[in-house]
């Protein structure tokens, strides 16, 4: 089974600030498998980012995926005071599985 | 526009079965397989099952084989699933995820609303 680490487990940035958020696989998985979630308070995951660096629509340009084998990222360039929330990974495999989320705090 | 509806929240008792239903609406119901996924309170998004609504096929984590069915109405364009003999541990917010598929890669979009399920005696 495929799992996902993901750290660190709280970032605590300032609006303006960069945010870098890892995602570690047990095992090489393929780019086309990973995908990342935006979930505020009460709401459903949203789609940010497919096939490790793709970014769904409506999704701005300060959100940005990269990775490949064992190592993925999110960067959040520029954080706006709505990006403030929790950001899940997640390999799409025979078993699907998710990281245990990263949660963005303002500081 | 792509939409997926939940039903409403449920509260069981430990032992007892829900029923859980999504209704899908703004694609073609039987293109897309759906899938279920949980969280509970603190804990990370887990994987439960999927169905291909087309034919009706299943797949189950090994977590929650033999207590979870997971079922489609294609004339409601609506996916159910039923978990049995639920205990305390069950108590999170399920939620059907649509597949999605383009040039190799795979991800689910969109995401019901949730539906929260508590056990409690």
């Amino acid at each position: 089974e495929i799992v996902l680490t993901q750290s660190p487990g709280t970032l605590s940035l300032s609006p303006g600030d960069s945010a870098t958020l890892s995602c570690r696989a047990n095992q090489n998985i393929s780019t086309y498998s990973l995908a990342w979630y935006q979930q505020k308070p009460g709401q459903a995951p949203r789609l940010l980012i497919y096939g490790s660096t793709n970014r769904a629509t409506g999704i701005p340009d300060r959100f940005s995926g990269s990775g490949y084998g064992t190592d993925f990222a999110l960067i959040i360039y520029r954080l706006e005071p709505e990006d403030f929330a929790v950001y899940h990974c997640h390999h799409y495999g025979t078993s699907p599985t998710f990281g245990q989320g990263t949660k963005v705090e303002i500081k | 526009q792509v939409q997926l509806v939940q039903s409403a929240a449920e509260v069981k008792k430990p032992g007892a079965s829900v029923k859980i239903s999504c209704k899908a609406s703004g694609y073609t119901f039987t293109t897309y397989a759906m899938h279920w996924i949980r969280q509970a309170p603190g804990q990370k998004l887990e994987w439960i099952g999927w169905i291909n609504p087309s034919n009706g096929n299943t797949k189950y984590s090994q977590n929650f084989q033999g207590r979870v069915t997971i079922t489609r109405d294609t004339s409601a364009s609506a996916v159910y699933m039923e978990v049995r003999s639920l205990r305390s541990k069950d108590t999170a917010i399920y939620y059907c995820a649509r597949d999605n598929f383009y040039d190799g890669s795979v991800w689910f979009d969109p995401w019901g609303q949730g539906t929260l399920v508590t056990v409690s005696s």
